[in-house]
């Protein structure tokens, strides 16, 4: 079966400690690996998209990065803002163009100043 | 930039009532999907169309029906609202092909006492 697995569940670091999240995904044939960034009581919003293993992507303070069983995203010096859920997601060969993704729990960080 | 809105942010309906939450896209998007999400339990796909008047049945579609009569429009209904469906419903919307990346859009929160 399919399986996305985000860890840790909740984060909490100071003002400018550095970090690492962790998505592993145990599936058939992976099309591409998703990272979303979620705030309280608000819409999934996109960040990247991953497609093959050594593949690394990055956004402001943010770096995502992608081997053939997880997926990482790095948080160069967070700032309070940077608070929110992220979400990792994988899309399978086996989803044909249904767009069908599957979603981890996610993994809440809280950067406090 | 891609735009998904729902029709409602908040929504309070009692028990028995006939729910309908929208959604619409304005990027031409072939896939639109329904989510709701709970803590602890993430985004769960409850029915997705990839294609006008086409739907299929996500992972937990029980209690629910959708319709999709144009592209750019896709809606949720809750025949009989329980108080167990009081959750956040999250709509989304993707182009199939080499991305499939799905952008959401912000959420309606539903009370049903």
């Amino acid at each position: 079966e399919d399986q996305v697995t985000q860890s840790p569940e909740a984060l909490r670091l100071q003002e400018g400690e550095s970090s690492s999240l962790n998505c592993s995904y145990t599936v058939s044939g992976l099309r591409g690996l998703f990272w979303y960034r979620q705030d309280p009581g608000k819409g999934p919003e996109f960040l990247f998209t991953l497609y093959s293993a050594g593949e690394e992507k990055e956004k402001e303070r943010l770096k995502a990065t992608l081997t053939k069983k997880e997926s990482f995203l790095h948080i160069t010096a967070p700032k309070p803002e940077d608070s929110a859920t992220y979400l990792c997601a994988v899309q399978t060969w086996g989803s044909g163009n249904t767009g069908k993704l599957i979603f981890g729990q996610g993994t809440t960080l809280q950067v406090k100043p | 930039d891609v735009k998904v809105t729902q029709s409602s942010r908040y929504l309070v309906k009692r028990t028995g009532e006939k729910v309908f939450l929208e959604c619409v896209q304005d990027m031409d998007h072939e896939n639109m999907f329904w989510y709701r999400q709970d803590p602890g339990l993430g985004l769960r796909l409850i029915y997705f169309s990839y294609d006008v008047k086409m739907k299929e049945k996500g992972d937990i579609p029980e209690g629910y029906s959708v319709s999709r009569e144009k592209k750019e429009r896709f809606s949720l209904i809750l025949e009989s609202a329980s108080t167990n469906q009081t959750s956040m419903y999250l709509c989304a919307s993707s182009l199939p092909g080499t991305t499939d990346t799905q952008y959401f859009g912000p959420g309606t929160r539903l009370t049903v006492l």
